[in-house]
């Protein structure tokens, strides 16, 4: 079974403040997909990176980054100098390797940005 | 990316009445399409996965026979809630996968409010 897990329910931060959100993950698969969506309030999912168990490599894109570290089953999303826009629900997802696969989502995490 | 359009993405009925939603991929055809619900401050959690032309297959504690699924072309898929109840309230999300791709591309997502 699949099980994604992000402790932090809620982070308030005020504008310019990086926030870190964590995400921990656990599957017996040895290759697998790792995702982080962001749903404002409007409710749709925003897809902002997919990840695959092979490549470890961190990742930046603008102000965010993302670091996968398989060894302690992580793969954590960092907001650089966050702004009031950020505000949104952040959601971990994991899914299996094989293509057409479910996601399965952790908690999700609530990030308030406040100005 | 892919566009995958739901429709409507708000709904109130009354009590008893079924409401018909709508998951249309635009420019791919969708293998599988799976579908999500989503309580207030909760997580998505998956109900079904649907693949074309076969019958779908339901989460544990889904019932079948209230939300029925119905993947008849390679573009739809449609849940249908029957006998809506106040509790069947919530947010409904589609997601459309290629055979070739572990790339989900979700819907806009519907809001459904039964009174």
């Amino acid at each position: 079974a699949q099980k994604v897990t992000q402790a932090q329910t809620e982070i308030s931060v005020v504008e310019k403040e990086d926030v870190t959100l964590d995400c921990v993950y656990e599957t017996r698969d040895t290759t697998y997909y790792l995702f982080w969506y962001k749903q404002p309030p409007s409710g749709e999912l925003v897809f902002l990176i997919r990840r695959n168990s092979f490549d470890e490599q961190n990742e930046i894109s603008g102000r965010y980054s993302w670091n996968f570290q398989k060894s302690t089953s992580s793969f954590n999303f960092t907001i650089t100098a966050s702004q009031v826009v950020d505000s949104a629900v952040y959601f971990c997802a994991l899914s299996r390797y094989v293509a057409g696969n479910k996601l399965t989502f952790g908690g999700g995490t609530r990030v308030l940005v406040k100005p | 990316g892919a566009v995958v359009s739901q429709h409507p993405s708000r709904v109130i009925c009354k009590s008893g009445t079924s409401v018909k939603i709508e998951c249309r991929s635009l420019d791919f055809q969708a293998t599988t399409m799976f579908w999500y619900r989503q309580f207030p401050k909760q997580s998505l959690m998956l109900m079904a996965t649907s693949n074309e032309g076969s019958k779908a297959t339901y989460e544990q504690g889904v019932e079948k026979d209230k939300f029925l699924i119905n993947h008849a072309s390679l573009t739809l898929s449609t849940l249908t809630v029957t006998s809506a109840h106040p509790e069947d309230s919530s947010f409904y999300i589609c997601s459309a996968q290629t055979r070739a791709s572990n790339e989900a591309f979700f819907g806009q997502g519907t809001r459904l409010t039964v009174v």
